[in-house]
C-alpha cells in the first residue's frame, strides 16, 4: 500500500530533551515536506525537501532540522524542543514538485513539549 | 484522536442532502486548488484538484467551483453520507512557487 508512514503517532517530552520523528515514504517521491497543524491556523510548512540532500526552509523553521540521506525518509529533528512546538506534526511527499495531485499525508505526530 | 481545532466552522448536514463547503482564498496570483478531507485521528486526503483555467471539475460525489473574480472556493458534495464527516479545507498554490496556502477548515457532521 502507498504510504506515508510516521513515528512516534504520540509523544510527550520535556523541554530541551532532543527528539526525532521519522517519516517515510514507499512511493519514491522525490518532493516531502513537514508541516504543524495548530487549532485556528492552516497547515504552515517547516521545511521541505525537493531530493536527496536538497533542503530548505519553509515559514516556520525556527527550532528545527531536517535531513534527507535518503529519497525515502526526512526526519524531523527538534534539538532543544521548547513548549511553543507542542502541536500537531504531518509529513507529506508528492511525485511532483509542485504538489500537482495534492500530497500524501502521513497520520500525524502528536507532540506534547512540557 | 487528534482534532485539528476546536473553533472551526460546523456545517451540519442531514444525510442524503447536499453539502456545500466554502473557501476564501486570498492570492489573486494563485493558479492551482486542492480541497482535502482529514478525519479525526488521520491526515488529510486529497479529495479534487482545479486549475485556475477552469471554473467548474466534478469528481464522484464532489464537485469544485472556481470563483476568480471573488477569490471564492466552494465544494460540492452529493447525496452526503456519514462517513463524509470529518474537516475539509481547501489549498492554494501560488502560481510559479512550490508554495502552499492552506485553508484553517470546516467540520462537516453528517447528520442521520
Amino acid at each position: 500500500e502507498a504510504q506515508v508512514t510516521q513515528n512516534p503517532r504520540y509523544l510527550i517530552t520535556v523541554t530541551g530533551k532532543k527528539l526525532t520523528v521519522t517519516c517515510s515514504q514507499n512511493m519514491n517521491h522525490e518532493y516531502m515536506s513537514w508541516y504543524r497543524q495548530d487549532p485556528g491556523l492552516g497547515l504552515r510548512q517547516i521545511y521541505y525537501s525537493m531530493n536527496v540532500e536538497v533542503t530548505d526552509k519553509g515559514d516556520v523553521p525556527e527550532g528545527y532540522k531536517v535531513s534527507r540521506k535518503e529519497k525515502r525518509n526526512f526526519p524531523l529533528i527538534l534539538e532543544s524542543p521548547s513548549p511553543n512546538q507542542t502541536s500537531l506534526y504531518f509529513c507529506a511527499s508528492s511525485l511532483s514538485r509542485t504538489g500537482l495531485g495534492g500530497y500524501t499525508f502521513g497520520s500525524g505526530t502528536r507532540l506534547t513539549v512540557v | 484522536g487528534e482534532s485539528v481545532g476546536l473553533h472551526l466552522p460546523t456545517l451540519s448536514v442531514q444525510e442524503g442532502d447536499n453539502s456545500i463547503i466554502n473557501c476564501a482564498y486570498s492570492n489573486s496570483a494563485s493558479d492551482y486548488f486542492i480541497w482535502y478531507k482529514q478525519e479525526s485521528g488521520k491526515g488529510p486526503q486529497f479529495i479534487i484538484d482545479i486549475r485556475s483555467n477552469m471554473d467548474k471539475r466534478q469528481g464522484q460525489r464532489v464537485t469544485v467551483l472556481l470563483n476568480k473574480t471573488v477569490k471564492h472556493l466552494s465544494l460540492q458534495i452529493a447525496a452526503t453520507q456519514p462517513g463524509d464527516s470529518a474537516v475539509y479545507f481547501c489549498a492554494e498554490n501560488i502560481s510559479g512557487t512550490y508554495k502552499y496556502i492552506f485553508g484553517t477548515g470546516t467540520r462537516l457532521k453528517v447528520l442521520a
